[in-house]
């Protein structure tokens, strides 16, 4: 079957920096989504990684190794508006995306 | 320029009764898809339209139907609703089916509650 695993809760404080991890088991890769999810709204793209290697991109920057099945999003110079869950997403064989359930993140002054 | 509306916002309904959530993208893109998301649990597809007269099944169809009479609408029924549709739904589309770098932009959601 296809799986994708986040941790399902990280505490951080103001200003530090936070990674979260994503592993996955999909049929096929073609591509591996980030996205920011506050509650009760809708998710909303941040990155996009389908090469091994770091996409930076401002405050967030993504991480790729598909040989090990991981990625990683890390987010710097945390603010309380970055205060949300992060979704991983993977790309399948078939071009559907297969969806991780989450990492809740709290930020904490 | 709206991106993706959903409505209703959010919906009690007695189990049994039909209900449809309607769906409107305003940019033009090609593939549209509908979610669902539970607590605990990754989004999941419950069905898609690669382009306008065309719908494929996801991975949890089974009490859902749709149809795509036009690029911009995407309307999502439940024939006879059950409790366990209870959930938040959300409307999805995309530029290009089929490419790798084809990114998926959401719609504000709507709120089911199935007694």
């Amino acid at each position: 079957g296809q799986n994708i695993d986040q941790p399902t809760e990280m505490t951080a404080t103001e200003g530090a920096i936070v990674q979260i991890n994503c592993t996955y088991q999909t049929s096929g890769f073609n591509g591996l989504f980030w996205y920011q999810q506050h509650a009760g709204e809708a998710p909303t793209f941040l990155s996009y990684n389908v090469l091994d290697g770091l996409e930076e991109k401002g405050r967030f920057s993504s991480f790729l190794s598909r040989s090990k099945g991981y990625s990683y999003l890390l987010l710097k110079e945390l603010q309380m508006k970055d205060s949300a869950s992060y979704l991983c997403a993977v790309r399948d064989s078939n071009y559907q995306l297969i969806w991780g359930a989450g990492t809740k993140l709290i930020i904490k002054p | 320029i709206a991106g993706i509306t959903q409505a209703p916002t959010s919906q009690i309904l007695a189990a049994g009764r039909r209900m449809t959530l309607r769906c409107t993208q305003d940019m033009r893109h090609n593939a549209m898809y509908w979610y669902r998301q539970d607590l605990g649990l990754g989004l999941r597809l419950i069905h898609y339209s690669n382009t306008a007269g065309t719908t494929g099944k996801g991975e949890v169809p089974d009490g859902y139907s749709v149809s795509r009479a036009n690029t911009d609408d995407f309307p999502l029924t439940l024939a006879s609703a059950v409790p366990s549709q209870t959930s938040v739904y959300f409307c999805a589309s995309s530029a290009l089916a089929g490419e790798s770098t084809d990114t998926q932009y959401f719609g504000p959601g709507t709120r089911l509650t199935v007694l």
